[in-house]
């Protein structure tokens, strides 16, 4: 059974940055994995961040970014902001199937 | 664009639990149409998409017992999932995904009682 596997939990202070990872138990993870990334706060659907690795959606504040970090893909939040506490999903295509990552909870203290 | 979605909200052990997203202001002819569930506290799980045409792949662990299906001409499409149990109490939702999921719908909480 695959498992994409990301950091639990994660403490930013405001203004500062942070990267999520996003990995897989299959290897590494490359851009045909097509890594999705997702913002979800309490009692809300998740909210779309980035697709395709790196694509932003029309909507995603310019202080977030996707990428592949070594065999991972990573999310960057830059200037982190209050309202950016929630927790995030990696979402990773496996050929047919798609597998979420176990969330990260971002703290900003 | 919308996405709105219903169904039974209160389920016994081994029924069937049915669901249904109406898309707004998108034709379900284009697109995977996905369904994604989040038992409470927990994370999400991808149950399975659907595309007008092709069959609709599942995740593994459901195969067995998850259906989805695609009506055009209402522009709706469905999840079932048989034999449910309190294990399948979840928040499920439907999404759409041109390229990456962009969209959702609100969200269903459907409780199975044993």
């Amino acid at each position: 059974q695959t498992v994409v596997t990301q950091e639990p939990s994660l403490t930013v202070s405001p203004g500062g940055t942070v990267t999520l990872t996003c990995a897989s138990s299959t290897g590494a993870v490359t851009g045909d994995y097509y890594p999705n990334w997702f913002q979800q706060k309490p009692g809300q659907a998740p909210r779309p961040l980035i697709y395709s690795t790196t694509h932003k959606h029309s909507w995603t504040p310019a202080r977030f970014s996707g990428s592949l970090l070594g065999d991972k893909a990573a999310l960057t939040l830059s200037g982190v902001q209050p309202e950016d506490e929630a927790e995030y999903y990696c979402l990773l295509y496996y050929g047919g199937a798609w597998v979420f990552g176990g969330g990260t909870k971002v703290t900003v203290l | 664009v919308r996405l709105q979605q219903w169904g039974a909200q209160l389920l016994k052990s081994s029924e069937t639990l049915s669901l249904t997203c109406a898309v707004f202001g998108d034709s379900v002819r284009f697109s995977y149409w996905s369904w994604i569930r989040q038992p409470p506290g927990k994370g999400l799980e991808w149950i399975g998409e659907i595309i007008d045409g092709k069959s609709p792949t599942y995740n593994p662990s459901l195969v067995s017992r998850v259906t989805m299906s695609l009506d055009s001409s209402k522009n709706q499409f469905f999840l079932n999932l048989e034999s449910v149990t309190a294990a399948d109490t979840a928040i499920y939702y439907c999404a759409r995904r041109p390229t990456g999921i962009d969209l959702w719908g609100q969200g269903t909480l459907v409780t199975v009682s044993s």
